[in-house]
């Protein structure tokens, strides 16, 4: 079965701080894609990436940054130098590609970025 | 650009009363999903439709039915609401519309729904 696994629950840092977003993840399938979404304390879900599980090629947008690791099966997020802007819920999402309509998202994870 | 567009933004039922969702967008996505956000457990699958005219459950998907009304429009409607679906309500729409794999890319800003 598919399963997405975010174990912190909550992390503080103070701004300047770099951060990590742990991403575990289950799926019998060999295609799959993942992603990243936040959710502000607005309360809208954005979109943030999408990697499909062929492409282990690590990704950089400006102060974000994706690891992806097959042989751990994670898919983990670090904000670097972490602005108080960042303060979100953090939700990592797994789809397989025969059931491609259906995402499996983890419990999310809250950042809250202090002055 | 609006987007994904949901109304009503907030909503409070009685147990028994019914109530519509609706949903639209503007971006000619082919598939629109309804998502249910719990406290603690992230976002759960109610139903979806890949593409005009056609509807599927997702995970969890009792207590509800949609209507693909046309393209640019997906409602949820709850017949007899229940406390347990107190809830947050998200629709979406995927990116690559005509594409074998459509993902939900796209959310609306949601409805807080709450049923007394």
């Amino acid at each position: 079965a598919q399963k997405v696994t975010q174990a912190q629950t909550e992390i503080s840092v103070v701004e300047k701080e770099d951060v990590t977003l742990d991403c575990v993840y289950e799926t019998r399938d060999t295609t799959y894609y993942l992603f990243w979404y936040k959710q502000p304390p607005s309360g809208e879900l954005v979109f943030l990436i999408r990697r499909n599980s062929f492409d282990e090629q690590n990704e950089i947008s400006g102060r974000y940054s994706w690891n992806f690791q097959k042989s751990t099966s994670s898919f983990n997020f670090t904000i670097t130098a972490s602005q108080v802007v960042d303060s979100a819920v953090y939700f990592c999402a797994l789809s397989e590609v025969y059931n491609t309509d259906k995402l499996i998202f983890g419990t999310g994870t809250r950042l809250q970025v202090f002055p | 650009n609006a987007g994904v567009t949901q109304t009503p933004k907030f909503q409070v039922l009685k147990t028994g009363q019914s109530m519509t969702l609706q949903c639209a967008q503007d971006m000619n996505h082919n598939s629109m999903y309804w998502y249910r956000q719990d406290p603690g457990m992230g976002l759960r699958l109610i139903y979806y439709s890949a593409s005009e005219g056609t509807t599927d459950k997702g995970e969890v998907p009792n207590g509800y039915n949609v209507s693909r009304l046309n393209k640019r429009e997906f409602s949820l409607r709850l017949e007899s609401a229940a406390p347990s679906q107190t809830s947050v309500y998200f629709c979406a729409s995927s990116e690559e519309p005509g594409t074998v794999i459509n993902q939900p890319q796209h959310f609306g800003d949601g409805t807080r729904l709450s049923i007394l």
